[in-house]
């Protein structure tokens, strides 16, 4: 069956320092990945999605950036951290070209302080 | 942006009462989506119905599909206090994009 970790689940980090967040996914290939955003008691945001190896669609232009170095793989990071990065971060993953359910990662709370 | 708006955005009910959520989207599209978030969670897919299905069962839900109104409502019948969560509406952009967009969201709670 498929599986998708995403670590830290926590995180605090001073404003000016880097970023990174891991997501991976067990038991697919080549899956449609994703990165979203929840501000507190808020909506998701879409940040970034991937169709395949190096293929990332930008959709908000920020201080963030992605990259999927391997199929199952997807990163998302800032060089450098300003408060208003704070929120939940959440990956996704879903098969491709099928536009079914996405399965999501259990996020990462992250409080840029 | 072919975002889906739900409403209202906070809705609280007793157990046993039924609670309805609507989603309104801006363009065409294939299929929607409903999803659920318990409070610090990840979001867990509800429901799927295609933009050729009017309407669609699963247990104690209900998803209705009108895309001349470009709406749609989930229904949970005889609610518990376990479907305490927030409530997501989520559309495909038209085309061939694999972009997923979710809405802002109902956030439901259902008294003992």
């Amino acid at each position: 069956s498929q599986t998708i970790h995403q670590w830290p689940a926590t995180l605090v980090q001073p404003v000016g320092s880097p970023l990174s967040l891991e997501c991976t996914v067990e038991g697919t290939s080549n899956p449609n990945l994703y990165w979203y955003r929840q501000a507190a008691g808020r909506g998701l945001q879409l940040l970034f999605y991937s169709v395949g190896i190096g293929q990332i669609s930008s959709e908000v232009p920020q201080n963030l950036s992605a990259s999927r170095p391997q199929d199952r793989q997807f990163i998302l990071s800032s060089k450098k951290l300003l408060l208003s990065d704070s929120g939940f971060y959440l990956c996704a993953w879903r098969e491709t070209g099928r536009r079914t359910e996405a399965f999501f990662g259990q996020g990462t709370r992250l409080t840029v302080v | 942006s072919q975002q889906g708006e739900e409403d209202p955005q906070a809705l609280s009910i007793q157990e046993g009462e039924n609670a309805t959520m609507n989603c309104s989207y801006k363009t065409s599209i294939n299929n929607l989506q409903w999803y659920r978030q318990n409070s610090g969670r990840g979001l867990v897919h509800l429901i799927l119905i295609r933009s050729n299905e009017r309407e669609k069962h699963s247990g104690r839900l209900r998803v209705t599909l009108d895309t001349s109104k470009k709406s749609s409502s989930l229904l949970i019948t005889a609610s518990r206090a376990a479907d305490t969560a927030s409530y997501f509406c989520a559309t495909d952009a038209p085309g061939g994009s694999e972009k997923l967009v979710f809405g802002k969201g109902t956030k439901l709670t259902v008294n003992p």
